[in-house]
């Protein structure tokens, strides 16, 4: 089975640059979700998706950041504009029911923003 | 919302001993523990979860305790290997899944052959 894929692995973008991040959950999965994790601290929930549809986006910093997942499979995420404490790893990840079944994280996207 | 602390952040031991990670969470509407593995370059992998109505759950090397009056979880590994070397991450949540996963700040094993 394959694995929850992004894309692309690393990105280092000047403070004020934008920059995209995607993902493919696991076939089948249903929820997806975004984690930063800055260096040295566990993932942060930014977003999550049900299908097509957002369930929560209260901890995602409207003002820069936004997450589409169109057409209910894969996903990605916008900064616009980077800031240098947006660098981080930005995890994708999935699971197959809401609220009853595991998740998979995929490798992530290290942004560095200088 | 959920606060969850890990102790320690750091955690050396020789080839062969025990370890043993603690977590304490704040929420007691929480009921869902997982504990994440972190390799270098790699997202986190599910070691093993534990729900609100059992005290402990074994798998194989790996176990994890559950305290819910005191609001306080363990991650044990017994008979490390190298391969046990890396950032172990706990978590909690109202539900399963990543579903609002509240992580602690994470525990870096180092197993020394």
């Amino acid at each position: 089975e394959a694995g929850v894929a992004q894309s692309p692995r690393y990105k280092i973008i000047e403070k004020r640059q934008s920059v995209a991040f995607w993902c493919n959950p696991i076939s089948g999965h249903a929820t997806l979700y975004w984690y930063q994790q800055i260096l040295g601290q566990g993932p942060k929930l930014l977003i999550q998706f049900q299908n097509n549809g957002v369930v929560d986006d209260s901890q995602l910093p409207k003002d820069r950041f936004s997450a589409e997942r169109l057409k209910g499979v894969d996903s990605t995420l916008k900064i616009q504009p980077a800031k240098l404490e947006d660098s981080a790893v930005y995890l994708c990840a999935s699971s197959l029911v809401f609220g009853r079944t595991e998740a998979f994280f995929g490798q992530g996207t290290r942004l560095t923003v200088v | 919302g959920e606060n969850v602390e890990q102790h320690p952040s750091t955690l050396s031991v020789q080839e062969g001993d025990s370890a043993v990670i603690k977590c304490t969470y704040s929420d007691s509407a929480s009921n869902y523990f997982p504990w994440y593995k972190q390799e270098l370059g790699k997202g986190p992998q599910l070691i093993i979860d534990i729900r609100s109505n059992v005290g402990e759950k074994k798998d194989q090397r790996i176990a994890v305790t559950l305290n819910k009056t005191a609001k306080h979880f363990s991650l044990h590994i017994t008979e490390t290997q190298p391969e046990d070397s890396a950032v172990y991450f706990c978590a909690a949540s109202i539900q399963t899944g990543a579903n609002n996963l509240f992580f602690g700040t994470g525990t870096r094993l180092t197993v020394i052959p």
